[in-house]
């Protein structure tokens, strides 16, 4: 069985640049989390999804994130503009609807000059 | 809301010591309790976990304790190897997500 697949794995922009991350889960998995990792942290929840449905997206900065996850299975989330702060590493994690273990995807490690 | 820290924030032992990673978390609502493996520039992977209805939990080399009295949970490594060189992360399971500490880097010296 695949893992949940990210990409890309890095991508180097300039600020005021947009950007974009996609996830495809494990297969069957409703739930989809996205996560920021800063150097030397812990995963920080951005959105989680059930199903098309954004469940929870109070820590995403909507001023200029976004996400969606259209049909259900996989999902996009977009920084634009993109500011140097937002140098990290982007993770996706999926698990089955209403069970708590997560399996996280590799990453997108984002620079932004 | 829910609060993890995770101590030591680096861990270095000898090759065959044993290892014990701590966490605290502050809401007594959390109920699941998971512990990541994360090695450089890879993927956090889930190496073992505990709900709040069980006191310990072993796998091979790795254990987990639970204190929910205390709201403390542990992760024991035993027979350390270099392979187990990584950033270990805890995390508790409440309001439907999973609130991560802030890792410990262990370094397994041969």
């Amino acid at each position: 069985e695949a893992g949940v697949v990210q990409s890309p794995r890095y991508k180097i922009i300039e600020k005021k640049q947009p950007v974009a991350f996609w996830c495809n889960p494990i297969s069957g998995h409703n739930t989809l989390y996205w996560y920021l990792q800063n150097l030397g942290q812990g995963p920080e929840l951005l959105i989680r999804y059930e199903n098309e449905e954004a469940v929870d997206d109070s820590q995403l900065p909507k001023d200029r994130f976004s996400a969606e996850r259209l049909k259900g299975v996989d999902s996009t989330l977009k920084i634009q503009p993109a500011e140097l702060g937002d140098s990290a590493v982007y993770l996706c994690a999926s698990s089955l609807a209403g069970v708590e273990t997560q399996y996280f995807g590799p990453g997108t490690r984002l620079l932004v000059l | 809301g829910e609060n993890v820290e995770q101590h030591p924030s680096t861990l270095s032992v000898q090759e065959g010591d044993s290892a014990v990673i701590k966490c605290t978390y502050s809401d007594s609502a959390s109920n699941y309790f998971p512990w990541y493996k994360q090695e450089l520039g890879k993927r956090p992977q889930l190496i073992i976990d505990i709900r709040s209805n069980v006191g310990e939990k072993k796998d091979q080399r790795i254990a987990v304790t639970l204190n929910k009295t205390a709201k403390h949970f542990s992760l024991h490594i035993t027979e350390t190897q270099p392979e187990d060189s990584a950033v270990y992360f805890c995390a508790a399971y409440n309001t439907d997500k999973l609130i991560f500490g802030t890792g410990t880097r262990l370094q397994v010296f041969p």
